[in-house]
């Protein structure tokens, strides 16, 4: 069955200094999000994407975060510079085509960042 | 936006008995209701969702209820099983469209006593 994937699982950095995010989405699926959830709270939209273009950037901190989706298929997620407010699971997940009647959202495992 | 509120924050219940979750929403414009559970260590998982168009959707132990006019929406499960133990999010979109973005619940920790 296929899967969203992401990388690294575990991530530990200081303050101040910069970590990226990976995610490669199921095959296919041109919607991509990327949630951050704070320990023990349901995760909260950063950005959405549609193939490479962003949809909704409402929620993402600009001034430390950016992400990106070149060729629509895989996505970086980066902090720069990252704060011990950051520390969180990264979510990453995607959704079929609309046209097939799915809305269902397929998440990765997540990368848990610490700061410190 | 859409506002969701989920209770209780964590539920306890004697193996074999059933398990009721309870969210409400603010927008009126949703109309896709998913519930994800998540184990520890990964990513939410979907167990069931239900649109507007029907008020009750089952899927072997696990049922999602839905009162629009209430803006409440809850799943069941029945006959639970040690390996139910999990967190639990109910979603909402705030839109017509299922395919906007979820606001999901703050998630309530259930626990299967053996």
């Amino acid at each position: 069955e296929a899967e969203v994937a992401q990388s690294p699982r575990y991530k530990i950095t200081e303050k101040s200094q910069a970590v990226a995010f990976w995610c490669d989405p199921i095959s296919g699926h041109a919607t991509l999000y990327w949630y951050r959830q704070i320990l023990g709270q349901g995760p909260e939209l950063l950005v959405q994407f549609q193939d490479e273009s962003v949809v909704d950037d409402s929620q993402l901190p600009k001034d430390r975060f950016s992400a990106e989706r070149l060729k629509g298929v895989d996505s970086t997620l980066k902090i720069q510079p990252a704060e011990l407010g950051d520390s969180a699971m990264y979510l990453c997940a995607s959704r079929p085509d609309p046209g097939t009647g799915s809305y269902e959202q397929y998440f990765g495992p997540g990368t848990r960042l610490t700061v410190t | 936006g859409e506002n969701v509120e989920q209770h209780p924050s964590t539920l306890s219940v004697q193996e074999g008995d059933s398990a009721v979750i309870k969210c409400t929403y603010s927008d009126s414009a949703s109309n896709y209701f998913p519930w994800y559970k998540q184990e520890l260590g990964k990513g939410p998982q979907l167990i069931i969702d239900i649109r507007s168009n029907v008020g009750e959707k089952k899927d072997q132990r696990i049922a999602v209820t839905l009162n629009k006019t209430a803006k409440h929406f809850s799943l069941h499960i029945t006959e639970t099983q040690p390996e139910d133990s999990a967190v639990y999010f109910c979603a909402a979109p705030g839109s017509p469209f299922g395919n906007e973005k979820l606001t999901f619940g703050t998630g309530t920790r259930l626990t299967i006593i053996p």
